[in-house]
């Protein structure tokens, strides 16, 4: 059965403290790892896509990373502005391209 | 771009109630989701769509649970009737192609009293 499991449930940051968050996932024959952002009212906000493993994507302070395993969204040098959810999923097989099984998320809060 | 839009965005009513929720998906999408989020369970995929074609509905959770997509710009999620264990932030989601991203609403708040 396909999972995903993300790590810290929580996390909180001094402005300017670099972390990353994890997400660790089992599915046979992965079709695509998304990282989506979520703020409190807010639909989740989509963030990136990766294919296969050794792909990074950078955007602004967030880069992510995937191996066969796992994926990092690593955080450098955050804001107050990057406080939210963020989640991860995956895209495999069991339901093609068309399902998405998501993580818990990881809750980052970033204090000035 | 206009993004997904879901209506309403809170709704309140009392149990055995008709629920109706609506969504427009991102013009040019050809794929439409329903996701609900709870706490305890997360987002789960209800019901999705392709070519306004129902695909798989095996995510939702009883015969009380209806989805339908009359044309490529319109869905609903109609729940009759409505029990308390149905509080939960519905969303829609629609996407473009096959290994496209999927992107969401802003989401319906529904609370079943």
């Amino acid at each position: 059965e396909d999972q995903v499991t993300q790590s810290p449930e929580a996390l909180r940051l001094q402005e300017g403290e670099s972390s990353s968050l994890n997400c660790s996932y089992t599915v046979s024959g992965l079709r695509g790892l998304f990282w989506y952002r979520q703020d409190p009212g807010k639909g989740p906000e989509f963030l990136f896509t990766l294919y296969s493993a050794g792909e990074e994507k950078e955007k602004e302070r967030l880069k992510a990373t995937l191996t066969k395993k796992e994926s990092f969204l690593h955080i450098t040098a955050p804001k107050p502005e990057d406080s939210a959810t963020y989640l991860c999923a995956v895209q495999g097989p069991a339901g093609g391209y068309n399902k998405l099984i998501f993580g818990a998320g990881t809750r980052l809060a970033v204090h000035p | 771009d206009a993004g997904v839009i879901q209506s309403p965005r809170h709704e309140v009513t009392e149990m055995g109630q008709e629920v109706t929720l609506r969504c427009k998906p991102i013009s040019g999408h050809n794929s439409l989701f329903w996701y609900r989020q709870t706490m305890m369970r997360g987002l789960e995929l209800l019901i999705y769509f392709n070519n306004n074609v129902p695909i798989d509905d095996s995510g939702m959770p009883e015969d009380r649970f209806s989805a339908k997509m009359p044309n490529a710009s319109f869905s609903t999620l109609k729940i009759q009737p409505s029990e308390p264990r149905d509080s939960a932030v519905y969303f829609c989601a629609s996407r473009q192609g096959g290994n496209q991203p999927q992107h969401f609403g802003d989401g319906t708040r529904l609370s079943i009293l």
